[in-house]
């Protein structure tokens, strides 16, 4: 089973400012996917970025980038020009390639967006 | 696109009774759904995996007689919850893996279903 850590539980930012997640997993894997969740007070999942393990470039989703650092198995969200409606919990998740395509989920960061 | 609904969004049924939550998907085909449950602050546990036309594979310590799935088509799966208990009580989230187009690795939420049991 892959392990997925989120060791910030709760971050505050302020409006306009840039914060960074911290995710790191851990897998024997060499092909894999890993993502970055957003759940908003609704509670509603929302896909923030996608990044496929045997790319070695970072993705990138407008104001949303990642670094991805397969050798130390680490893959930290950075939240550029913050906005209040960027407050959510968000959460890194694993998938193993050709698989059952089961998710595995991190505990979550909450990120509140300060005005 | 991609897109992914849940009936009822909250529920409140009485102890003993079962409760059916269904998940669609919109505007995709999906031979796979998954559905999880959440409780508050929490992350996401998965509880099971629908496929279509098959039996429902439930993950370890999941009752899969308490926690009946159909996936009776590539745009429907239902999740019932029966005999319900307060201890049920939870937030549970469907998700779907688009069969073609998009990215078929990439799992779409639906808005999830908030049952209380009293």
């Amino acid at each position: 089973a892959q392990t997925v850590t989120q060791s910030q539980p709760e971050m505050s930012v302020q409006e306009a400012e840039t914060v960074t997640l911290s995710c790191t997993y851990d897998t024997s894997e060499n092909n894999y996917y890993l993502f970055w969740y957003k759940q908003p007070p609704s509670r509603q999942m929302i896909l923030v970025i996608r990044q496929e393990a045997y790319k070695q470039q970072n993705a990138t989703e407008n104001r949303f980038s990642v670094n991805f650092q397969k050798a130390a198995k680490s893959f930290s969200l950075k939240i550029s020009d913050s906005q209040l409606g960027d407050t959510a919990m968000y959460f890194c998740a694993f998938m193993k390639r050709g698989s059952d395509y089961k998710l595995s989920f991190g505990a979550g960061t909450t990120v509140t967006v300060r005005a | 696109g991609a897109v992914v609904s849940q009936h009822p969004s909250w529920v409140i049924c009485k102890s003993g009774t079962s409760v059916k939550i269904e998940c669609r998907s919109l505007d995709f085909q999906a031979t796979t759904m998954f559905w999880y449950r959440q409780f508050p602050k929490q992350s996401l546990m998965l509880m099971a995996t629908s496929n279509e036309g098959s039996k429902a594979t439930y993950e370890q310590g999941v009752e899969k007689d308490k926690f009946l799935i159909n996936h009776a088509s590539l745009t429907l799966s239902t999740l019932t919850v029966t005999s319900a208990h307060p201890e049920d009580s939870s937030f549970y989230i469907c998700s779907a893996r688009w069969l073609a187009g998009g990215f078929t690795d990439t799992q779409y939420f639906g808005p999830g279903t908030r049952l209380t049991v009293l």
